[in-house]
């Protein structure tokens, strides 16, 4: 199946330092894709839809001064959780839909701001 | 806006029994895509199932399969033969039928497999 690569699978960061995270499609082109933050036991809360070539998406809620998506090629997206706090610390997870139907997730990544 | 329901937080199942899983959704829409995805102790999502509304057949997957009712708008998931292996998060997800639109998840269901 088609694999959604996601890294780093785990950072922590200084209180009031940013942090990237990348989010690749390995052997599809996505126009499209999603970020979602997870907090423990809980679903998946969709921050915003990342369009390649063009603004993203957010959700209502979310900052988007605060969670910068960039969207640069067909297979890269990426979330830059600027000046992160510790209430950022959270489980993060892209997605990219191949083809017309099937949504591919990466790995997820743990984020931990002390 | 749609919605998805799952009323069950936790289930527990004997191995080789069989669980059901129930979910429901609300939509407007008559074309979108039902799915059940599985989030084990890695977190890795893991697709288990997927539903195209205009199907009136419920898919099945090997030990995995479907009760979709469009009318009633349910989705449940049936487990056969559970294995240890299948304790995990089960999450019911909703998606319209345009290519960019997100997945709608579910509060989730917590399997338990037990001897």
């Amino acid at each position: 199946g088609a694999v959604v690569s996601q890294h780093p699978s785990r950072v922590i960061c200084k209180s009031g330092t940013s942090v990237k995270i990348e989010c690749r499609s390995l052997d599809f082109q996505a126009t499209t894709m999603f970020w979602y933050r997870q907090f423990p036991k809980k679903s998946l809360m969709l921050m915003a839809t990342s369009n390649e070539g063009s603004k993203a998406t957010y959700e209502q809620g979310v900052e988007k001064d605060k969670f910068l998506i960039n969207h640069a090629s067909l297979t890269l997206s990426t979330l830059t959780v600027t000046s992160a706090h510790p209430e950022d610390s959270s489980f993060y997870i892209c997605s990219a839909i191949k083809g017309h139907t099937e949504a591919f997730f990466g790995q997820g990544t743990r984020l931990t701001v002390v | 806006a749609q919605t998805v329901t799952q009323s069950q937080p936790e289930m527990s199942v004997q191995e080789a029994e069989t669980v059901t899983l129930s979910c429901t959704y609300d939509t407007s829409e008559s074309d979108y895509y039902l799915f059940w995805y599985k989030q084990p102790p890695s977190r890795q999502m893991i697709l288990v199932i997927r539903q195209e509304a205009y199907k009136q057949q419920n898919a099945t997957e090997n030990r995995f399969s479907v009760n979709f009712q469009k009318a009633a708008k349910s989705f449940s998931l049936k487990i056969s033969d559970s294995q240890l292996g299948d304790a995990a998060m089960y999450f019911c997800a909703y998606r319209r039928e345009d290519t960019a639109s997100k997945l709608t998840f579910g509060t989730g269901t917590r399997l338990q497999v037990t001897l």
